[in-house]
């Protein structure tokens, strides 16, 4: 089955410092990789989609990297902000299943002042 | 667009007791999906339905859980009988590959509690 791991539970920074996550997978090539953001008590938010022929993707503060052949994807927030403090998930398909995705148990990132 | 729409968003109810939690999706979306999250377990897919059929339930727990989708702008999910360890967070989500996005829409999520 596959398998997504994503760096750490945790990670705290100082504000102004770039963030960076990682999410690794297994087993399969998945056509696009997705990350999403989870604040407490409410539903993750989609923030990019990364398709499996584009190595980058930038929104605003926002980048993610997706190598094919390491089967990781690398999420960056730049300027960190304490609003950026969230839990943030990672998502794949599998190729073969339109529309189902699979999630990482996330990476809960602190930004502080 | 109000977003996808989950009720009630608590629940306490007593083990053995039947539990329906619904869903609206965003309207025109034709992927609509039922998670459960938890501490221990982080995200698990329950089942999705794409135009109104179910398409995967492997991820059921058992028996006690079912998922209807009578139309395209209503879902629910039963839990009967429940018990203590069906306490979690649940989410409706929805996703449209019309536009080729194929993000997923969570709602707010349904919060229950067994006791």
């Amino acid at each position: 089955s596959q398998k997504i791991e994503q760096n750490s539970e945790a990670l705290n920074i100082q504000e102004g410092k770039t963030a960076t996550l990682t999410c690794n997978y297994t087993n399969y090539s998945p056509a696009y990789l997705q990350w999403y953001r989870q604040d407490p008590g409410r539903g993750p938010v989609f923030l990019l989609l990364i398709r499996e022929n584009e190595k980058e993707k930038r929104k605003e503060r926002l980048k993610v990297t997706f190598d094919t052949t390491l089967k990781q994807s690398l999420f960056h927030i730049t300027a960190s902000q304490p609003a950026d403090s969230a839990t943030y998930l990672c998502a794949l398909d599998r190729g073969s299943t339109l529309g189902r995705l699979y999630f990482g148990r996330g990476t809960q990132l602190t930004v502080w002042p | 667009d109000a977003g996808v729409i989950q009720s009630p968003r608590h629940e306490v109810t007593e083990m053995g007791q039947e539990v329906t939690l619904r869903c609206k999706p965003i309207s025109g979306h034709d992927y609509l999906f039922w998670y459960r999250q938890t501490m221990m377990r982080g995200l698990e897919l329950l089942i999705y339905f794409n135009n109104n059929v179910p398409i995967d339930d492997s991820g059921m727990p058992e028996d006690r859980f079912s998922a209807k989708m009578p139309n395209a702008s209503f879902s629910t999910l039963k839990i009967q009988p429940s018990e203590p360890r069906d306490s979690a967070v649940y989410f409706c989500a929805s996703s449209s590959t019309g536009t080729g996005l194929l993000a997923q829409y969570f709602g707010p999520g349904t919060r229950l509690l067994v006791l």
